[in-house]
Formats: structure tokens, sequence, C-alpha cells
């Protein structure tokens, strides 16, 4: 599976619009970039996946460069409960032999402050 | 959408027996589901894939003889943590598709 980078942390403001970078420069074409966060103690919640077109759901938004190497999830409008460790990840998709088969790395642990 | 329910929540048992722990895919039927542990402040490491009908495959470095598991039907993944010891306490995550259970936290005590 392709690896992803993203930055340790970030901070953002109550009320504002949140955007988590993801690089992976190494994507396949036929792989997907998925976006969980996890709470504290909690199992990784989906958010949102894409595999060539921008994506939004009543979550997030998903922005995907046209040469799929990066890409930014974009909360529009963080809350306090958005603090979570976020990650990007790039898997195969449905109906592939390796659906649902993820690879974690490190995250970005987001904080929203007041 | 998709729901994947996990059971227990937490549990703590004594060293030296064993624990077992539900994956139940709820809305869906899932041939193959995965098993993740998690130790504290670290990410999530895929352990093993479930596949129903046959045999585990375990990652690299993981006890085939230890973490057993059993995917009886298409909703249903169990593992079982056998002779627990206290370095095996970790928050043990399953998953199906692309969705996640709400994990179980084991303390060995």
């Amino acid at each position: 599976d392709a690896k992803t980078t993203q930055p340790t942390s970030m901070d953002c403001a109550e009320g504002r619009a949140a955007n988590l970078p993801c690089n992976h420069s190494t994507i396949s074409g036929n792989e997907y970039v998925y976006w969980y966060r996890q709470i504290h103690s909690q199992g990784p919640q989906y958010i949102i996946h894409g595999l060539k077109n921008n994506e939004t759901n009543e979550m997030a938004s998903l922005i995907i460069t046209e040469d799929r190497k990066s890409s930014t999830l974009i909360l529009p409008h963080a809350t306090l409960r958005d603090t979570a460790v976020y990650y990007c990840i790039v898997g195969g998709g449905a109906g592939g032999t390796s659906y649902g088969k993820l690879t974690f790395g490190q995250g970005t642990i987001l904080t929203v402050h007041p | 959408g998709a729901v994947v329910s996990q059971h227990p929540s937490w549990v703590i048992c004594k060293s030296g027996t064993s624990v077992k722990i539900e994956c139940r895919s709820l809305d869906f039927q899932a041939t193959t589901m995965f098993w993740y542990r998690q130790f504290p402040k670290q990410s999530l490491m895929l352990m093993a894939t479930s596949n129903e009908g046959s045999k585990a495959t375990y990652e690299q470095g993981v006890e085939k003889d230890k973490f057993l598991i059993n995917h009886a039907s298409l909703t249903l993944s169990t593992l079982t943590v056998t002779s627990a010891h206290p370095e095996d306490s970790s928050f043990y995550i399953c998953s199906a598709r692309a969705f996640f259970g709400q994990g179980t936290r084991l303390t060995v005590v």
C-alpha cells in the first residue's frame, strides 16, 4: 500500500475551516484516498473517501489534486468536538481484494480551540 | 450507513486466561474482516485478516496460536486472545469494508 505523509499536529479556531493536508505521491491508479478520525478510546470513524474527483458529504469535503499525489480534507466549520486524530490512508476500493485492509500512519492531531 | 459492532467494549481478565472478542457486521455481509491492535499513543496496527470459511491471514510478527480468529458466518468474526498476559493489554479494533467497530479495551491483570 502507498504511504501517506501528514503533519503531526494542527490547530484551528472554532467556527473556522480546518484544512488537513496529506501527501501520497506513490499512490497507484486504482487506490482510493480514505480519511478517518479517532477520538480517544474509540474506533476510527469514517469521514470520506475518493478516487479522482473531489467529494463532499455532510461531514467534510475532500479535494484531490489532479495528479492524485496529494489531498486535503476540509472541515468547513470546525467545532470543539472535531478535536481528534485524523488519518489519511490510501487503499483499495470496493470489490477489490484489499478492500478494507488499511495501513495507518501516525495521523494529524487536530486541536480545535475556542 | 454500514455499521460494525464490537463486543465487549472493555474487559479485564486474569493473566493466563483467554478472552473472546466479537465483531459483527450489522447490515451487510462481510467475507473479510480485519483485526487491529492499538497501544497507547500509537497508531493502529493490522494484526490479521479474517476470512469467512477459511483460515485467517496473520501479519508478520503476530502469533496465530495466541490470537485465534474464527469467521464462521458472513456477519461474525471472533478474536480470542489465549493465555493472556499483561503485555497483551491493548485496544483491539475490528473492521469490515471501510468501517470500524468501537473497539475493545483489554486489560490483563
